[in-house]
């Protein structure tokens, strides 16, 4: 069945440095491949997408490409600040049985001043 | 436009009781999702409720089962509540045309607590 796996976590990174976070994802066809956020406390917030290969997806300063030779959709920034701690969690869109989101288990990233 | 939202908040309860959850789904979508994302986790795909009818199950137990009403809001029930059963819940809503995946919008979620 359709997967994703995570850059496991904890990442703890200074203000300003840059950031990557990896994802790969396992699927029958092209799914469309989602990053969420989720801030402490929070439910989930659609950070950026990407539908078809070659497509890069942005928000905020994050960046991911939907890499389909090499299966994967790595999420980028160049400087991260504070305000980006928070748990992120990258997704595939599967179609296998019912429309649903498949996620990878999260990646905790801390940002000290 | 109002988004999806979520009761209750939180919600403690003891082994072996029943719990429900609520749901109302954003203006203009036609299915709900629920997903369970236990601490440390992603979320879990739970099933699914498109034309008041589950329309796909992930790999949970029959204790675990749904309604959607004709307004397109949702309930989760979960029967004999077990301590792993603890978890935030979140529900889902889109607008399903058929073919390819279409965007799922968030809820805050329910946290719930089973002693």
């Amino acid at each position: 069945g359709d997967s994703v796996t995570q850059m496991e976590g904890p990442v703890t990174l200074s203000e300003e440095a840059f950031l990557t976070i990896n994802c790969t994802y396992t699927a029958t066809g092209y799914p469309s491949l989602f990053w969420y956020v989720q801030y402490p406390g929070e439910g989930l917030q659609l950070l950026l997408k990407a539908t078809k290969a070659d497509d890069k997806g942005s928000n905020k300063g994050f960046e991911a490409t939907y890499r389909k030779e090499t299966t994967s959709f790595h999420l980028e920034k160049g400087s991260v600040q504070v305000s980006d701690s928070a748990v992120y969690f990258c997704a595939l869109g599967s179609i296998q049985g019912a429309q649903k989101l498949v996620f990878g288990q999260g990646t905790r990233l801390t940002i000290n001043p | 436009e109002t988004g999806v939202t979520q009761s209750p908040t939180h919600l403690i309860k003891t082994r072996g009781q029943q719990v429900t959850l609520r749901c109302s789904s954003q203006s203009g979508h036609n299915t709900v999702s629920w997903y369970q994302q236990a601490l440390g986790q992603g979320p879990q795909f739970i099933f699914q409720y498109y034309r008041e009818e589950e329309n796909g199950r992930g790999n949970f137990p029959p204790r675990f089962s749904g309604l959607q009403f004709p307004n397109y809001s949702s309930e989760l029930n979960v029967n004999a509540l077990e301590l792993d059963d603890s978890a935030l819940y979140l529900c889902a809503s889109s607008s399903v045309r058929g073919g390819d995946y279409n965007e799922q919008f968030f809820g805050p979620g329910t946290r719930l607590t089973v002693l």
